[in-house]
């Protein structure tokens, strides 16, 4: 069965440092990878999603950047953090090939909070 | 576009009490329709989906929700609630170009 890995699961970060948040999958090959915000209070706001290795697709401009360095890793980075990047991170997967059944499967997120 | 609405931001409901999560989507085009739980800190779980054929679909635990196309919605309902249904609850659509689109969410509280 497939699993999805994210970490860590909390983070707590100085204003102007760096970021690097971390998510594998096993179980499956070339998956559809995600990573979502969650803000208090508020909804999911896709930030990046990746089809294949090196191919990253950002729905938002801000200071974050994703890379895809294997097939199933997906990364989640900043050179320098703002306030306002703390929040909930998820990272997703779901099947390839545009498969339109196929639901999103989330890891257990990560807590960051930018001071 | 797709949008996704989640008319109630927060439910409150007493245990043991029935309870309606609201949901409507824009597009009367061919969705995918998914429920999905979020407890506190943690990832989102999927609940249950339609994707075709029966319009009424179930959860393991005792969730359903159905699917009205006429009416563009798919509301979550459960006749009995418990402690332990506290939670987030997201309404999500994929449509024909496989992009998901989600609610800003439902906050049930299960008063005892």
């Amino acid at each position: 069965s497939q699993t999805i890995h994210q970490w860590p699961a909390t983070l707590v970060q100085p204003v102007g440092s760096p970021l690097s948040l971390e998510c594998t999958v096993e179980g499956t090959s070339n998956p559809n990878l995600y990573w979502y915000r969650q803000a208090a209070g508020r909804g999911l706001q896709l930030l990046f999603y990746s089809v294949g290795i090196g191919q990253i697709s950002s729905e938002v401009p801000q200071n974050l950047s994703a890379s895809r360095p294997q097939d199933r890793q997906f990364i989640l980075s900043s050179k320098k953090l703002l306030l306002s990047d703390s929040g909930f991170y998820l990272c997703a997967w779901s099947l390839s090939g545009g498969a339109a059944n196929s639901p999103l499967h989330f890891g257990n997120g990560t807590r960051l909070t930018v001071t | 576009a797709q949008s996704v609405t989640q008319l109630d931001s927060q439910v409150p409901v007493f245990e043991e009490a029935p309870v309606e999560l609201r949901c409507n989507y824009s597009s009367s085009v061919s969705v995918y329709l998914f429920w999905y739980v979020q407890y506190p800190n943690q990832g989102l779980q999927l609940l249950l989906k339609y994707l075709s054929g029966s319009t009424l679909v179930e959860s393991i635990n005792g969730f359903e929700a159905e699917f009205n196309k006429s009416q563009t919605s798919f509301h979550l309902r459960k006749p009995s609630v418990h402690i332990s249904d506290t939670a987030e609850y997201f309404c999500a659509v994929i449509d024909t170009g496989n992009q998901f689109y989600f609610g800003t969410g439902t906050s049930l509280t299960v008063i005892p």
